[in-house]
Parts: C-alpha cells; structure tokens; sequence
C-alpha cells in the first residue's frame, strides 16, 4: 500500500516551452501533496505543498507563476513548470500524505521522481 | 530553528564494516524522525521511521537507528555492510504538531563502500 507514481519518469523539452509533471496516488486518497525539488549531489528542497480544492502554498523563494501547481482531485496534483529554462532542469520529487493518517500523525510517501532536463 | 544536521557528508566503509550515520535535530519538541535512502536516480525508499515507543528501531535492509533525546541525535547504524547499499542517505523530521505536515531534510550522506 501507500503508493505514489509519477509521470513522466524523465523529460527533455526544449527552452521556452512548459512541462506537466504529474504526481499521483494509486491506493489511498492525498488531500496534501508535497513537491520538492532536488539538484545534483544536493538535498531535497521543498517547493510547495499542495491542497486538494484550493491553492498551494509555496516556500519562500520559490517563483508560484513559474512552478504551476494543480491539486484537482485526492489523487492527483500536477506540477507545470512554464516557460522552461536550462536552469530549471533538476529532479523532482512528490510525497503525499493520506487523507486518513489521524492529525497529529505525519507521514509522506514519495514518489520515484521526474528528471527535467531543459535544452 | 528547526534544522537537520548530517555532520558527514561522504563516508567510506569496507564491505563488511559497520556503519553509523549521524543525524542531529534541532526541533521544539520531539519530531517525528526518518531515515531515507536514495540511489542514483532514484526516488526515497524509507528505511525506518520513528514516532513514539522503543527508542530502537527496526528497519528495513538490516539498518537500525537510536533515538536519544538527550543528545537530539537520530544514528543509523548496520553491523555489517553491502556493497549494494553504496547510496545518498537522508535523515529527515517532521512535525508531531496537528496541521504541521512539512519535512525538514537533512543534507545527505553519500555512502561509498569498498570490496
């Protein structure tokens, strides 16, 4: 149980242009997702999180009108980076939290990640 | 604030050497604590978690970790190593507060694993 896909598992698109990555749920239901982005020989870095039915909230530093997030449904948020720059490629990851851990109990389930490389 | 600290950042062990990682926190209240592996190009695969309970814990691939409040550390540790768990290391916290449900990460340790 507990799992979490991605889609695609890599990309290379070309500068200029926007990239969907989608994270979804397979066997339980996520009102927050998480996305975090990572580089090279680097950790992980958390870009937003993400709400079923309403807006992300980004981390500071983090540029909302670049990195669209779309949390639509329990099982599926999508990230859009727009207008893609070399600078942009990295790995990116999602983790979802299940909607039915009680409240004070935190666990996310990671997805196998994405990597973005812009031409 | 809160932060996560991995002192080392590479490692070199032989294979069949014990290991420890270090993991120190610095969190208001005792977090929630994991340890993640991740190879090359990989996603996270969860090797253990703490939240409560026994202080030893048991994970996955034969690695254990201590939690010790008293030096806020979160070590993980295998009696005998692999050349197959050659890997990036994260240790990582969360919250125990209701509507808190960011991770912190620490900044990794890359083990290398000689024959």
């Amino acid at each position: 149980g507990a799992v979490v896909s991605q889609h695609p598992s890599w990309v290379i698109c070309k500068s200029g242009t926007s990239v969907k990555i989608e994270c979804r749920s397979l066997d339980f239901q996520a009102t927050t997702m998480f996305w975090y982005r990572q580089f090279p020989k680097q950790s992980l870095m958390l870009m937003a999180t993400s709400n079923e039915g309403s807006k992300a909230t980004y981390e500071q530093g983090v540029e909302k009108d670049k990195f669209l997030i779309n949390h639509a449904s329990l099982t599926l948020s999508t990230l859009t980076v727009t207008s893609a720059h070399p600078e942009d490629s990295s790995f990116y990851i999602c983790s979802a939290r299940d909607r039915f851990q009680g409240s004070s109990y935190n666990e996310q389930f990671f997805g196998p990640g994405t990597r973005l490389t812009v031409l | 604030a809160q932060s996560v600290t991995q002192p080392d950042i590479h490692i070199t062990v032989s294979e069949g050497a014990s290991l420890e990682l270090r993991c120190n926190y610095s969190y208001g209240a005792t977090p929630y604590l994991f340890w993640y592996v991740q190879s090359p190009g990989q996603g996270l695969q969860l090797l253990l978690k703490y939240f409560s309970g026994d202080t030893l814990v048991q994970g996955i691939k034969g690695f254990e970790a201590e939690f010790k409040r008293s030096q806020s550390s979160f070590n993980l540790r295998k009696p005998s190593v692999h050349w197959s768990d050659a890997a990036e290391y994260f240790c990582a916290v969360g919250s125990p507060t209701s509507g808190t449900y960011k991770y912190i990460f620490g900044t990794g340790t890359r083990l290398k694993v000689l024959a």
